[in-house]
């Protein structure tokens, strides 16, 4: 089985800094990563999504994340943070090749950022 | 409908009363999830549907049921409200394959009195 660890609750961060929120996994067998993001009183929705290539993945609004294979991590990243960016952030994952159970997605249990003025 | 739609979007529920959250998505995607999500503890799987008559239980099953009659709806029942079930639940989709995405509707907030 596989889990992830978000190891940090919460993340407050001055406007126009850059940011990194730290993601960690555990698994028995070769993964699929993602980050999902949270705004206030809404679902999730994909951030973005590591599944093979290029272990550095660019997602939307400027968001990005580094596939570290031998440290078992998922950081994300972002240079400079908007207001616009507060919002609950989860990393998780999916084991390739599941052919049973419920093939659906591991989640930490988030990390909210919060961009300070 | 574009996506997952859930329903209510909250309620204020008596313990001890029968509940069902309803949940519909219109991608045609085979899997489909029931999620709750309590402050601290992220996202936690109440149950899953693999594919339209199958169901299966996740981490959090105890209190709730689920059926799949068909690809488009996946109803979460709570036979009998207590109030450990107020949280905020979410329903999600994805095409079979652990490379595919999950499309997560907006959720229920639900409080238990």
């Amino acid at each position: 089985a596989q889990s992830v660890t978000q190891l940090d609750s919460q993340v407050p961060v001055f406007e126009e800094a850059p940011v990194e929120l730290r993601c960690n996994y555990s698994s028995s067998v070769s993964v699929y990563l993602f980050w999902y993001v949270q705004y206030p009183n809404q679902g999730l929705q994909l951030l973005l999504k590591y599944l093979s290539g290029s272990t550095l993945v660019k997602g939307i609004n400027g968001f990005e994340a580094e596939f570290n294979k031998s440290q078992t991590s998922f950081h994300l990243r972002k240079p400079s943070v908007h207001i616009s960016d507060t919002a609950e952030y989860f990393c998780a994952v999916s084991e390739r090749g599941s052919g049973g159970g419920a093939d659906g997605l591991t989640f930490g249990k988030g990390t909210h950022l919060i961009i300070q003025p | 409908i574009a996506g997952i739609t859930q329903a209510p979007t909250s309620q204020i529920l008596a313990a001890g009363r029968r509940m069902t959250l309803r949940c519909t998505q219109d991608m045609r995607h085979n899997a489909m999830y029931w999620y709750r999500q309590d402050l601290g503890l992220g996202l936690r799987l109440i149950h899953y549907s693999n594919t339209a008559g199958t169901t299966g239980k996740g981490e959090v099953p105890d209190g709730y049921s689920v059926s799949r009659a068909n690809t488009d709806d996946f109803p979460l029942t709570l036979a009998s409200a207590v109030p450990s079930q107020t949280s905020v639940y979410f329903c999600a989709s994805k095409p079979t394959g652990g490379n595919t995405e999950a499309f997560f509707g907006q959720g229920t907030r639900l409080t238990v009195v």
